[in-house]
């Protein structure tokens, strides 16, 4: 299957700085990455669409200059969670689609996120 | 919102078959069922989908109903590592579509 490298694994940093998140499909080009988010015992959550070489597209209620999406190569995807605070604490993940005619998502290990 | 309900948790005898069941009433005729599972703290595995016909693969069964409202995912000799949560998704193509995840089944599979 498809590997989707996704780091780090985990970050705990001081509230009011920022954390970036990559996402790097390491054997096939994604022109489409997702970004979900999922805070304890609850369902994952889609937070944007991020699209190889323009803008993300963000879900409802998702604050994009908040979560900074960046998709600038075929590769790799990061998110940027700018001015972290302990509210943004939770299990971030991303996934891609391989390419056309592969009908599944690949998923990343995660992120742990703790805002202190 | 999620198209589909399933059961919050269920359990399962380590060696035994494990069946979890889906309904998704509202499916339309161009809409795939797809299974994906996650095990505490990783991201999600994609597990099996499909169309209208049972499908089976190295990991599970899959079987429609044939009015298509309904599904069930079988792990045909359940391990201690299949504990996880099982969510059932409906989607246009998957992967193309962003899926939208539910609240899933935590199946905890006993010794």
């Amino acid at each position: 299957g498809a590997v989707v490298s996704q780091h780090p694994s985990r970050v705990i940093c001081k509230s009011g700085t920022s954390v970036k998140i990559e996402c790097r499909s390491l054997d096939f080009q994604a022109t489409t990455m997702f970004w979900y988010r999922q805070f304890p015992k609850q369902s994952l959550m889609l937070m944007a669409t991020s699209n190889e070489g323009s803008k993300a597209t963000y879900e409802q209620g998702v604050e994009k200059d908040k979560f900074l999406i960046n998709h600038a190569s075929l590769t790799l995807s990061t998110l940027t969670v700018t001015s972290a605070h302990p509210e943004d604490s939770s299990f971030y993940i991303c996934s891609v689609q391989p390419g056309q005619g592969d009908e599944k998502l690949f998923f990343g290990s995660g992120t742990q996120l703790s805002v202190l | 919102d999620a198209k589909t309900t399933q059961p919050p948790s269920m359990d399962c005898a380590e060696g035994r078959a494990a069946n979890l069941p889906c309904n998704h009433s509202t499916i339309s005729g161009n809409e795939y069922v797809y299974w994906y599972r996650q095990i505490h703290s990783q991201g999600p595995q994609y597990i099996i989908h499909g169309l209208k016909n049972n499908e089976t693969n190295e990991m599970a069964s899959l079987i429609i109903t044939e009015d298509r409202k309904s599904s069930t995912l079988i792990l045909p000799h359940a391990t201690l590592r299949d504990t996880a949560v099982y969510y059932c998704i409906v989607s246009f193509q998957g992967g193309s579509e962003k899926l939208v995840f539910g609240k899933g089944t935590k199946l905890t599979v006993n010794p």
